[in-house]
């Protein structure tokens, strides 16, 4: 069993819609969860960022952490085609020297 | 604010030759960490670096694979006598120099390793 899971899709939406995307992990010592968009051939980028549960919200995105199911996820409102892209969820333990485990990443599509 | 720099964007060796990807961190950043994208798979882990020192290369492979990030100049990654199965992107990424940004790490745009 991988340390994260992640649906690979891809996921197709129409523009404007509320998109949901999720990963479920197994190592209760993870702390740290950050979700990444990487476009084609591109490298990573860093969207969000949270340390430990709750929720975060930072313009159309959302990113919510619920530790006792071990579930993450980042819901993307009002959906644009330059929305899709590839999302990468990420986990780290405190004190692991910062190494990232990531999910596989689910391939989203915007459709116009 | 130049973000983290990779290059050469793209490489292509044959079998047995060496390859050497380098990385400049972002300013300010003493973190830095490969990682291996291979095609339809995540990003993996291989080793964390700080100025003149090894941290965590729990990831890399025992053999071929070397990393050092020098007091001066950008982090190195080696590999020696590549194999097809070398053939993917690699990234890098790097943290400020305080504890628990450890854990947000910003990503060059990779190179594209091609083993012919």
């Amino acid at each position: 069993q991988k340390e994260v899971e992640q649906d690979p899709g891809p996921l197709s939406v129409p523009e404007g819609a509320i998109v949901s995307l999720n990963c479920t992990y197994s190592n209760s010592a993870f702390q740290y969860f950050m979700w990444y968009r990487q476009y084609s051939r591109k490298g990573p980028e860093l969207l969000m960022y949270t340390y430990s549960s709750g929720n975060k919200e930072d313009g159309r995105f959302t990113a919510q952490v619920d530790k006792s199911s071990k579930y993450i996820s980042l819901f993307i409102r009002d959906s644009q085609p330059s929305d899709s892209a590839t999302y990468l969820c990420a986990m780290s333990v405190y004190n692991q020297g910062g190494k990232l485990i990531f999910g596989q990443g689910t391939e989203l599509s915007v459709k116009p | 604010n130049a973000g983290v720099m990779q290059n050469p964007r793209h490489l292509v060796r044959r079998r047995g030759q060496e390859a050497r990807l380098r990385c400049s961190p972002m300013k300010g950043h003493s973190h830095v960490y490969w990682y291996r994208q291979l095609p339809e798979e995540g990003l993996k882990f291989m080793v964390y670096l700080q100025k003149e020192n090894i941290i965590d290369e729990s990831g890399m492979p025992k053999e071929r694979f070397s990393a050092e990030f020098p007091k001066e100049g950008p982090s190195i990654l080696r590999i020696q006598q590549v194999v097809r199965g070398d053939s993917a992107a690699y990234f890098c990424a790097s943290s400020p120099p305080f504890e628990e940004a450890k854990n947000i790490q910003y990503f060059g745009a990779g190179t594209r390793l091609s083993v012919l």
